[in-house]
């Protein structure tokens, strides 16, 4: 019954390294997105994608970036993580238009860099 | 700009006292707006949407219009709804929607 699936629940990576966050989802969904989850700040958008290999800036991209090669796969890429980038990162998509049913999440992947 | 606010990041209550989370947003024109919910190590799911009208968990939310407010309600509260609780704003034809910051909600036995 899984729709969104992100590839790992929890990640460790050292500062600097290259990290690669990975979303599938089943459901044709033509939108997905990318949000960090803080405490306190709620959701906060880093980049969405509305087509293959078409992407959009949200609201906090700096360190970030993203790949679309398919329609059912969006990769979140942190260039060279830093400590300020641990959180938890959730994935979502959608239908075009976001009126008709919403966000689809998945369940999320908590990256700790150290 | 569409803005959503909750204005409690944490709200605490007893067991079967009623419950209300705020959410006030900003927009002229006519939302569609939504309430997700996220328990204790689950994902963010949908609730509920105010264009289905239903009642989900024994959780109603009504759009108000001239208060620009979309409150959740229960009158009775349950431990099981102890959970993380977002508000979001879309609109016709949008592709994103915005959220609000969360509001915990902490049920209280």
């Amino acid at each position: 019954d899984v729709k969104v699936t992100q590839s790992s629940r929890y990640l460790v990576k050292r500062t600097g390294e290259k990290v690669f966050l990975e979303c599938v989802q089943d459901m044709d969904h033509e939108n997905m997105f990318w949000y960090r989850q803080d405490p306190g700040l709620g959701l906060r958008l880093i980049y969405f994608s509305y087509d293959v290999k078409m992407k959009e800036k949200g609201d906090i991209p700096e360190g970030y970036s993203v790949s679309r090669e398919k329609k059912e796969r969006f990769s979140l890429i942190l260039e060279s993580a830093s400590t300020n980038q641990t959180s938890m990162y959730l994935c979502a998509s959608s239908l075009t238009d976001a009126t008709r049913g919403g966000y689809t999440f998945g369940s999320g992947t908590r990256l700790t860099v150290v | 700009a569409q803005r959503v606010t909750q204005p409690e990041k944490l709200l605490s209550v007893f067991k079967g006292a009623p419950v209300e989370l705020k959410c006030n947003y900003s927009y002229s024109g006519s939302p569609e707006l939504f309430w997700y919910v996220q328990y204790s190590r689950q994902r963010l799911q949908l609730l509920l949407r105010h264009i289905s009208r239903e009642s989900i968990k024994g959780f109603t939310a009504d759009l108000n219009k001239g208060e620009t407010s979309f409150h959740l309600k229960k009158p009775f509260a349950q431990e099981e709804d102890s959970a993380m609780y977002y508000c979001a704003l879309t609109t016709q034809g949008a592709q994103k929607l915005v959220f609000g910051q969360g509001t915990r909600l902490t049920i209280n036995p």
